[in-house]
């Protein structure tokens, strides 16, 4: 089976212009998350979907960012306008609703000159 | 809020010894699932183990087995035989088995960077 695809693996912008990060869930799994993970602050939650809902946005650092998740098998991440400090490694997760085990993504590494 | 907490940034192995990592968190739940994930260098997030709270045995996968102290709010990972395909960053993290909120999301300690020397 596949496992969590993320969409680009690796994405440069300059600062002001808009990112949008990509994720397919494993098939059959109803609660995705999104992390960041930088060298100041580790991996941190930004926000989690449940059967397409979102749930907890409080982990989203400003209104810049936002996400959504139109569909089972697909969810965004978009940051507009980006910035420097926005520059970390952007992880989408999914699980089972109920499960135990989160399964991570191969991450996008995202640099905003 | 929770908090997890990775004393140990560096840890340094011989090959084929045994090493063992670190994990302290706090909570006022009782009951959570607390997970070693291992991150190599091509940043991918694998899961070791998982251990869940209410259940007294120490999880044990092949090499990799924990030692949970419920009480102490401890949560250690052991690796015997190290190989070199274990050099890695190690993350603990905490999950709380409440379902809904923000429960669900996983807190991540600040991991520890293990090196394996042949």
């Amino acid at each position: 089976d596949a496992g969590v695809i993320q969409s680009p693996r690796h994405e440069v912008t300059e600062m002001g212009q808009e990112v949008t990060l990509r994720c397919k869930p494993i098939s059959g799994h109803n609660s995705l998350f999104w992390y960041r993970q930088t060298m100041m602050r580790g991996l941190e939650l930004l926000i989690y979907f449940n059967n397409n809902v979102p749930i907890d946005d409080s982990g989203m650092p400003e209104d810049r960012f936002s996400a959504k998740m139109p569909n089972a098998s697909f969810s965004t991440l978009k940051i507009q306008p980006s910035e420097p400090r926005d520059s970390a490694v952007y992880f989408c997760a999914s699980r089972i609703w109920g499960g135990e085990t989160q399964y991570f993504g191969p991450g996008t590494r995202l640099l905003v000159l | 809020a929770q908090t997890v907490t990775q004393s140990q940034p560096e840890m340094s192995v011989q090959e084929a010894e045994t090493v063992t990592l670190s994990c302290t968190y706090d909570t006022s739940e009782s009951d959570y699932y607390l997970f070693w994930y291992k991150q190599p260098p091509s940043r991918q997030m694998i899961l070791v183990i998982r251990q869940e709270a209410y259940k007294q045995q120490n999880a044990t996968e092949n090499r990799f087995s924990v030692n949970f102290q419920k009480a102490a709010k401890s949560f250690s990972l052991k690796i015997s035989d190290s190989q070199l395909g274990d050099a890695a960053m190690y993350f603990c993290a905490y999950r709380s088995a409440i379902p809904g909120g923000g429960a669900d999301g996983l807190t991540f300690g600040k991991g520890t960077h293990l090196i394996i020397q042949p």
